[in-house]
C-alpha cells in the first residue's frame, strides 16, 4: 500500500537555524507532493507543491523543498526560520493512476521555534 | 472569496447517535473532499466526491456515507457513533489537483 513517512516528529530549533523536515513516500509510480503547514488554531494551509518539471520548488514565506526521485523523498527547507514558523508540517502525496484525488498524508512534524 | 466553510465548528455526541457534518466548496470547485483527524496524526482520507459522484473511498465502514448536492456542497453522515469517531473532520475542495481544507469540525463521542 502507498504510504508516506515523516521521522521527525518534534523539531525545536532557535530564531535564525536552518531547517530540513523529512518526507518519503512508497510508491513508483507518478506522484503530485504537497507540504501542508497547521498553525495553531487554523485551518491547514498549502506551503509548496510539485507536479512536475524542476525538482526545487520554492513556496510562501521562504519554504523550499526538493524533490529526489531516485530517494523517493521531498524534504522542506528553510536557510533561517523565526518564531512565526511554530506550527504542524504535514507531507502529503497524491499518487496518481487510482482515478482519484486522495491525498496521503504523513504523521506530521511539530515545529517549535525558540525565540 | 471566501475559503472552503464547514459547520458546525463543535459537536457532542454520544455513542450510538447520528451526526451530519456538512461542507461548502470554494466558489467553482466541482470536487470535495473529507478527511478524518486524529490528535497526533495526519489526516485520513474518508471519501471524494466530483460532480455528485463518488470517486474514492478510504478504509472506514460503512457507519460513514456522503454526499454531494447539486451546489457542489457536501454531507457527510456518521451512524452509530462510537468513541473512536471522536476526531477533527476536514473537508476539502479541489481544483487543478490542489486541495484547499476548510478549518474542520471538532467531534467529540462521549
Amino acid at each position: 500500500a502507498q504510504s508516506v513517512s515523516q521521522h521527525n516528529h518534534h523539531v525545536i530549533l532557535s530564531e535564525a537555524a536552518s531547517l530540513e523536515l523529512g518526507c518519503n513516500y512508497s510508491y513508483g509510480g507518478t506522484v503530485n507532493l504537497f507540504w501542508y503547514v497547521q498553525y495553531p488554531g487554523q485551518h491547514l494551509q498549502l506551503l509548496l507543491k510539485y507536479f512536475s518539471g524542476d525538482p526545487l520548488v520554492k513556496g510562501i514565506k521562504g519554504f523550499e523543498a526538493e524533490f529526489i526521485k531516485s530517494k523517493f523523498s521531498f524534504n522542506l527547507r528553510k536557510p533561517s526560520v523565526q518564531w512565526s514558523d511554530t506550527a504542524e508540517y504535514f507531507c502529503a502525496v497524491l499518487f496518481e493512476g487510482f482515478g482519484n484525488e486522495k491525498l496521503t498524508f504523513g504523521t506530521g512534524t511539530r515545529l517549535t521555534i525558540i525565540p | 472569496d471566501a475559503g472552503v466553510t464547514q459547520s458546525p465548528t463543535h459537536l457532542i455526541k454520544t455513542r450510538g447517535q447520528h451526526v451530519t457534518l456538512r461542507c461548502s466548496p470554494i466558489s467553482g470547485h466541482k470536487s470535495v473532499s473529507w478527511y478524518q483527524q486524529v490528535l497526533g496524526q495526519g489526516p485520513q482520507f474518508i471519501f471524494q466526491y466530483y460532480e455528485k459522484e463518488e470517486r474514492g473511498r478510504g478504509n472506514f465502514p460503512d457507519r460513514f456515507s456522503a454526499r454531494q448536492f447539486p451546489n457542489y456542497s457536501s454531507e457527510l453522515n456518521v451512524n452509530a457513533l462510537l468513541l473512536g469517531d471522536s476526531a477533527l473532520y476536514l473537508c476539502a475542495s479541489s481544483a487543478a489537483n490542489i486541495q484547499y481544507f476548510g478549518a474542520g469540525t471538532r467531534l467529540s463521542v462521549l
